[in-house]
């Protein structure tokens, strides 16, 4: 099965509304990253996460080890916020190989 | 930010032949990678890359495939002969360190490599 499970697969979203992206993992994870794929391709990292939470702007992001997950909270989205949203978990060999999920493909509408 | 810039973003070639991808790391970044991503599916890593060798390969990274980064120029990723089941998206990424906070990645824009 999947290493890194992410849900939902697709979101649609009002602007102004809040929402929960969610992954979990059944690989030793050490640290988490997320990250925003805009529709031309590129990778943008949002956060980089040890256990614990983190928080940026409208985005905030928690990594809970113990029980092996990770979410992304999107508040007031907005339509930028669009596309897909990768989580990536590294494991323990020291070398940053992450394994990511299938991604979260988010659409915010007027 | 910090950007990793690979050339070109899109290449065509027959099977059988060689390509070389190349990546612009970030410019003081230590470790490179490179993952590839099926249309449609998740990023998988290929290949890590550091102090002139490789530390870890997946699975896909197959005997075809190899990697190098002569005198501080581009990091490549050269596929030969390709296959049709190489074309896919690679990125490129790096990272100032590994193993804390230093290791966050920034990924290029990705190669879309179609395999004729």
């Amino acid at each position: 099965g999947d290493q890194v499970k992410q849900s939902p697969s697709a979101l649609s979203l009002q602007e102004g509304t809040n929402s929960a992206l969610r992954c979990n993992f059944s690989i030793a994870t050490t640290t988490v990253q997320w990250f925003l794929q805009n529709p031309r391709g590129s990778l943008m990292n949002l956060f980089y996460l040890v256990p614990g939470t983190k928080e940026n702007g409208r985005l905030k992001s928690t990594f809970n080890s113990k029980e092996s997950y990770s979410t992304l909270h999107i508040r007031d989205a907005q339509l930028e916020d669009s596309g897909t949203y990768f989580c990536a978990a590294e494991d323990d060999s020291g070398y940053n190989k992450l394994t990511f999920g299938k991604g979260t493909v988010l659409l915010v509408s007027p | 930010g910090p950007k990793v810039l690979q050339i070109p973003s899109h290449q065509i070639i027959d099977m059988g032949q060689m390509v070389t991808l190349n990546c612009d790391p970030v410019s003081n970044h230590l470790y490179f990678y490179w993952y590839k991503q099926i249309l449609g599916q998740q990023m998988e890593f290929l290949v890590n890359f550091y102090n002139g060798k490789v530390m870890e390969k997946s699975k896909l990274f197959k005997d075809q495939f190899s990697v190098e980064r002569p005198d501080g120029s581009y990091f490549t990723l050269k596929i030969q002969p390709t296959a049709l089941e190489d074309s896919a998206v690679y990125f490129c990424a790096s990272s100032l360190a590994a193993g804390d906070s230093q290791n966050t990645l920034y990924f290029g824009a990705g190669t879309r490599l179609s395999v004729l």
